[in-house]
């Protein structure tokens, strides 16, 4: 079955640390658009960072040199490794997958996980 | 940078159709975009990619009810037959340098 299943959610101080898991399994991490999204309470979806083709990586500004997005081929995993966690970083946060073409370009087919909550709060 | 835009709200009536719209920035009316949509409490879920040209393909096990088209920067979202489940809020997505969203439309089933 295709799908993504994200993991590492929980409840973390200011300034803290916490790592997102997102484990894919139908397809391969390294052959795809892989991306991080949040969710605020009450609020739209935010774009956070997308990993793809070899080592292509982006960041929206409100994450930049705090959050960092990794993936482990052999386990077949998304990561987002979150630093100096600020309470505006509460959201759910969803794991998305965009299909590839043979030129590598995005083709808007996205795969949702279920997403895990991330809590900043003393 | 391109821009998604959106109603906040849209309403109809249980039985009837509705259509939303998502409207490119400037410059960018040849994207294609993706819908998704989010029932309240849960995460969101992939409709459909609709091209430039009007042409649009579905994801997997989504219903015939669910349309897309396109009329220069704007994308529209079809949904005919309301059901209360159709009750949710509905995004617009493209690729800018990251995945970019629109601010969502809330739909109410009346």
């Amino acid at each position: 079955e295709v799908q993504l299943v994200e993991s590492g959610g929980g409840l973390v101080q200011p300034g803290g640390s916490l790592r997102l898991s997102c484990a894919a399994s139908g397809f391969t991490v390294s052959s795809n658009y892989m991306s991080w999204v949040r969710q605020a309470p009450g609020k739209g979806l935010e774009w956070v960072s997308v990993i793809y083709s070899g080592v292509s990586i982006s960041y929206a500004d409100s994450v930049k040199g705090r959050f960092t997005i990794s993936r482990d081929i052999s386990k077949n995993t998304l990561y987002l490794q979150m630093n100096s966690l600020r309470a505006e970083d509460t959201a759910v946060y969803y794991c998305a997958r965009d299909q590839a073409d043979n030129s590598n370009y995005a083709l808007l087919r996205i795969l949702w996980g279920q997403g895990t909550l991330v809590t900043v709060s003393s | 940078q391109i821009v998604l835009t959106q109603s906040p709200s849209a309403s109809a009536s249980l039985g009837a159709s509705v259509k939303l719209t998502c409207t490119l920035s400037s410059g960018h009316s040849s994207y294609a975009i993706a819908w998704h949509q989010q029932q309240p409490e849960k995460g969101p879920r992939y409709l459909m990619k609709v091209n430039s040209d009007g042409s649009h393909s579905k994801g997997d096990g989504i219903p015939d009810r669910f349309s897309g088209s396109s009329s220069g920067a704007e994308r529209y979202l079809t949904i005919s037959s309301l059901q209360s489940e159709d009750e949710a809020d509905y995004y617009c997505q493209t690729w800018g340098t990251g995945m970019v969203f629109g601010g969502g439309t809330k739909l109410t089933v009346l």
